[in-house]
């Protein structure tokens, strides 16, 4: 069973900058995967950031940006703000209809 | 703009059956296919099912397969979700999303499923 891995949290400062990623338990995450990356707040539905690996959705501040490194997916926010602190949900396309998301990665503020 | 609202969540007995809707609006929905997506209370974020724009071709998590039925109805903009032989882990908030490429770009508010007896 394919298991797509994130870091369970992770924290940043006001204004600095955090990249968080997406893997696979094997092999390597590549632009064939249309790794996706998605925000969500309590209470809330996700909202889409990233998809197709670098391109942001409609409405979605240039602070964000995707990127495959080495053999991960990443999210990267720059210059990171008080209504960043959510989580950050990566999915992969594996092929055959088959959609896998990641655990999700609780990000900080402080 | 896009909307998807769903709707028939509530609290099912082990065992017993329901199912969701997902009224869409804002878009042509009959060329786009369409996604379930759960979330268990505190859990992340769970792909369900799949099923493409004509409804020809429908595809489920391992999770739910057997169990779960995806269908749409196009004439009157409708996703559903059939859920039956439902366990105490298929509790959840359940999400729609539509299909953009192979990505979900609009998300309903979800409808939460709460299987106890």
């Amino acid at each position: 069973q394919t298991v797509v891995t994130q870091e369970p949290s992770f924290s940043v400062s006001p204004g600095g900058t955090v990249t968080l990623t997406c893997g696979l338990s094997s092999g390597s995450v590549s632009t064939g995967f249309y790794p996706s990356w998605y925000q969500q707040t309590p209470g809330q539905a996700p909202r889409t950031l990233i998809y197709s690996t670098n391109t942001r959705s409609s409405g979605v501040p240039d602070r964000f940006s995707g990127t495959i490194l080495g053999n991960k997916a990443a999210l990267t926010i720059t210059g990171a703000q008080a209504d960043d602190e959510s989580v950050y949900y990566c999915v992969l396309y594996l092929g055959s209809f088959i959609w896998v998301f990641g655990g999700g990665t609780k990000l900080t503020v402080l | 703009q896009v909307q998807l609202v769903e709707s028939g969540g509530g609290v099912v007995q082990p065992g017993g059956s329901l199912r969701l809707s997902c009224a869409a609006s804002g878009f042509t929905f009959t060329t786009y296919g369409m996604h379930w997506v759960r979330q268990a209370p505190g859990k992340g974020l769970e792909w369900v099912a799949f099923i493409r724009y004509d409804g020809s071709k429908k595809y489920y998590a391992d999770s739910v397969k057997g169990r779960f039925t995806i269908s749409r109805d196009n004439s009157q903009n409708t996703l559903y979700l059939q859920m039956n032989s439902l366990r105490a882990e298929d509790t959840a908030v359940y999400y729609c999303a539509k299909v953009s490429g192979y990505h979900f770009d609009y998300w309903g508010q979800g409808t939460l499923v709460t299987v106890s007896s």
